[in-house]
């Protein structure tokens, strides 16, 4: 069974852009969620996508967007880019939206702004 | 204020050498996951524990739940270089979504 697959893996762009990230979860898993990982905060929850629905957001500001397909796959957006935005972003699928929320994480979109 | 509090942040060790590290909280969970992350790769899951005072082993890791639910510890028995990663905790709280909260890690180094 494929796993988590995210493109692009490494991208460079420019303050004040727009990037879209793509995440294509493992087959037959429903829900998807976005984080935000670097060195000083962690892992910072973004948003999470269900059935097409967001469930979750996280404290992000309204830059950053997000959406579901009806083949599970999720894009998220980040628009006007500042350099803080700077980040590793994984996205994760789970098997279904419920207690044991087991994430299996794709390799991550490594974003540099500059 | 860190939902999920883990303990050290950074661990340097010599192959061969136990260790155990913590993740707590003052918040109750349904379910805790660990996860190692590697340079340039996303996390993976190893465990889930769910019922307190589980204890799951996976070959030298063993992992334990609190009774309450609280905290989990990590113990690696003979650490081998190939340990060497991020290890990430993270749960679900008891009465709020689904969402995963995650601890910031423990950076652990082995050395040959």
């Amino acid at each position: 069974k494929a796993g988590v697959t995210q493109t692009p893996r490494y991208l460079i762009k420019t303050r004040g852009q727009q990037v879209t990230l793509s995440c294509s979860p493992i087959s037959g898993h429903r829900s998807v969620s976005w984080y935000q990982q670097t060195p000083g905060q962690g892992l910072q929850f973004l948003f999470e996508y269900f059935s097409e629905t967001q469930r979750n957001k996280g404290n992000f500001p309204g830059r950053f967007s997000g959406r579901q397909f009806s083949n599970s796959r999720s894009e998220m957006n980040v628009s006007t880019l500042e350099l803080g935005d700077s980040a590793l972003y994984l996205c994760a699928s789970s098997p279904s939206q419920g207690i044991l929320t087991e994430a299996f994480f794709g390799q991550g979109t490594r974003l540099t702004v500059v | 204020t860190q939902l999920l509090e883990q303990s050290p942040q950074f661990l340097s060790i010599q192959e061969g050498e136990n260790l155990t590290v913590y993740c707590n909280s003052s918040s109750v969970f349904s379910s805790l996951q660990w996860y190692r992350q590697e340079p340039g790769e996303g996390p993976v899951l190893l465990v889930t524990v769910v019922t307190g005072g589980e204890v799951k082993k996976l070959k030298r890791l063993t992992f334990q739940f609190g009774d309450a639910r609280k905290d989990s510890s990590l113990h690696i028995t003979a650490a081998q270089p190939g340990d060497t990663g991020l290890y990430l905790c993270a749960g679900n709280v008891i009465g709020a979504n689904s969402k995963l909260t995650f601890g910031k890690g423990i950076t652990l180094s082995v050395r040959p």
